[in-house]
């Protein structure tokens, strides 16, 4: 299978603690997405890569927030000092210009 | 502004029936639209996308959508549901006019297909 893939899966962590993320996409798409999901939502836009430039950040990236793609290959997302309202899915996405974004299967991070 | 909108929170539709999943958009230059559908706990699946042509697009699964610029709509559709249709589907839009491929999506809409 070629598809994006997240991991972890599912992430329990208590408040105050820092997750990383990582995303890898498909191999041939440069363009690389974050996005969140809460229940019942559709995906808000995090960020965005092409190859390795970090081009666009939403306004809800906080500092708290942060993402790499070194050498424009995988992505990580670090959440630094977690706090209740971070509880979501994180969905990773990959495209080549002009194509439909793939998704992954996501990272469930419930905050205890 | 990008926007998307999904009128419908549920729509429940019998097996064998018609259904429609509705959609409308806000964009400043050329519309991008795109229907996703996402199964519990796993990510959106890609079925179908309006770019430029013919209004009415084919895509995944039976599942075609047409384009109405004057309505600014974009419905999903397909002529006899299964109960395996049975998800969360997005709309999504992207601004043609702009260099990055940020899409926004809609706030999604839970189909039900009854037996």
């Amino acid at each position: 299978d070629t598809g994006v893939s997240q991991d972890p899966r599912h992430k329990i962590t208590k408040r105050g603690q820092n997750v990383t993320f990582r995303c890898d996409p498909i191999s041939e798409h440069n363009r690389l997405y974050w996005y969140r999901q809460t229940l019942g939502q559709g995906p808000e836009f995090l960020t965005y890569f092409q190859n390795e430039a970090q081009l666009e950040k939403s306004r809800l990236l906080s500092d708290r927030f942060s993402a790499e793609r070194p050498k424009g290959s995988f992505s990580t997302l670090e959440i630094q000092r977690t706090e209740q309202g971070d509880s979501a899915m994180y969905l990773c996405a990959s495209s080549s210009r002009g194509q439909p974004q793939h998704f992954g299967d996501g990272t469930r991070l419930s905050i205890l | 502004a990008q926007s998307v909108a999904q009128p419908e929170d549920q729509v429940n539709v019998a097996e064998g029936n018609p259904l429609t999943v509705k959609c409308t958009y806000s964009v400043s230059g050329n519309p991008y639209l795109f229907w996703y559908v996402q199964y519990p706990n796993r990510g959106l699946q890609f079925l179908l996308k309006y770019i430029t042509g013919d209004n009415l697009v084919k895509g995944s699964y039976g599942f075609e959508a047409e384009f109405n610029k004057s309505q600014t709509s974009f419905h999903l559709k397909k002529p006899s549901a299964l109960v395996s249709d049975s998800a969360l589907y997005f709309c999504a839009v992207r601004d043609g006019e702009t260099s990055y491929d940020k899409v926004i999506f809609g706030p999604g809409t839970s189909l039900s297909v009854i037996p």
